[in-house]
């Protein structure tokens, strides 16, 4: 149990255009996903906490309205980056929590290129 | 929040059993230990958590301190597949939104066939 999908895996995409990322939780209901980043040979940075039904919680430094963050129901939340250029090139990974429990569970990542 | 200590890098021979440590000397009262792990070109994976007392599950044991200021992640039998980073991250009590995690840098296991 504790699923979490993202979708897609991987996504080759042009500058200045923008990109997808779904993630989904598929046996549980997730109120808060969060979304991390991770460029190669380094450590996972959170991004931003989505919460459903309300505005996302952006880490410092992180451009909200780069990073479109929804999350319109308990089982979706979608990142989207906005005018994507190489430098947002990166594995992006999201997580929700296990119901009860103090135990995150995470998508299997979604790698982004930007050309 | 409190930060943590680990070596960059260790390597074990296959079906030894593994050590990683980790260093949390600002660790609160209401911190839990948790272990992620994650394999190549892959999301992180659950590993195992506790708070005071020392945890079993079927991936690993947990061993924690007295004082609580460091902890040790144990892998029985290495395997090859058990090649990963492995990150020590300390959270605070559940909430329903919050209590976000943050990553380290974590320890780059090696396993040696």
């Amino acid at each position: 149990g504790a699923v979490v999908s993202q979708h897609p895996s991987w996504v080759i995409c042009k500058s200045g255009t923008s990109v997808k990322i779904e993630c989904r939780s598929l046996d549980f209901q997730a109120t808060t996903m969060f979304w991390y980043r991770q460029f190669p040979k380094q450590s996972l940075m959170l991004m931003a906490t989505s919460n459903e039904g309300s505005k996302a919680t952006y880490e410092q430094g992180v451009e909200k309205d780069k990073f479109l963050i929804n999350h319109a129901s308990l089982t979706l939340s979608t990142l989207t980056v906005t005018s994507a250029h190489p430098e947002d090139s990166s594995f992006y990974i999201c997580s929700a929590r296990w119901p009860g429990a103090n135990v995150l569970t995470f998508g299997a990542g979604s790698r982004l290129t930007v050309l | 929040d409190a930060k943590t200590t680990q070596p960059n890098s260790m390597e074990s021979n296959e079906e030894e059993p593994v050590h990683l440590p980790c260093n949390h000397s600002t660790i609160s009262g209401t911190d839990y230990i948790h272990w992620y792990r994650q394999l190549p070109s892959q999301g992180p994976e659950y590993v195992i958590h506790g708070l005071t007392s020392n945890v079993n599950n079927r991936m690993a044991s947990l061993a924690i301190a007295e004082d609580r200021k460091s902890s040790t992640l144990i892998l029985h039998r290495a395997t090859l597949r058990d090649a990963a980073v492995y990150y020590c991250i300390l959270r605070d009590l559940p909430s329903n939104t919050g209590n976000q995690f943050y990553f380290g840098t974590g320890t780059s296991l090696t396993v040696i066939p």
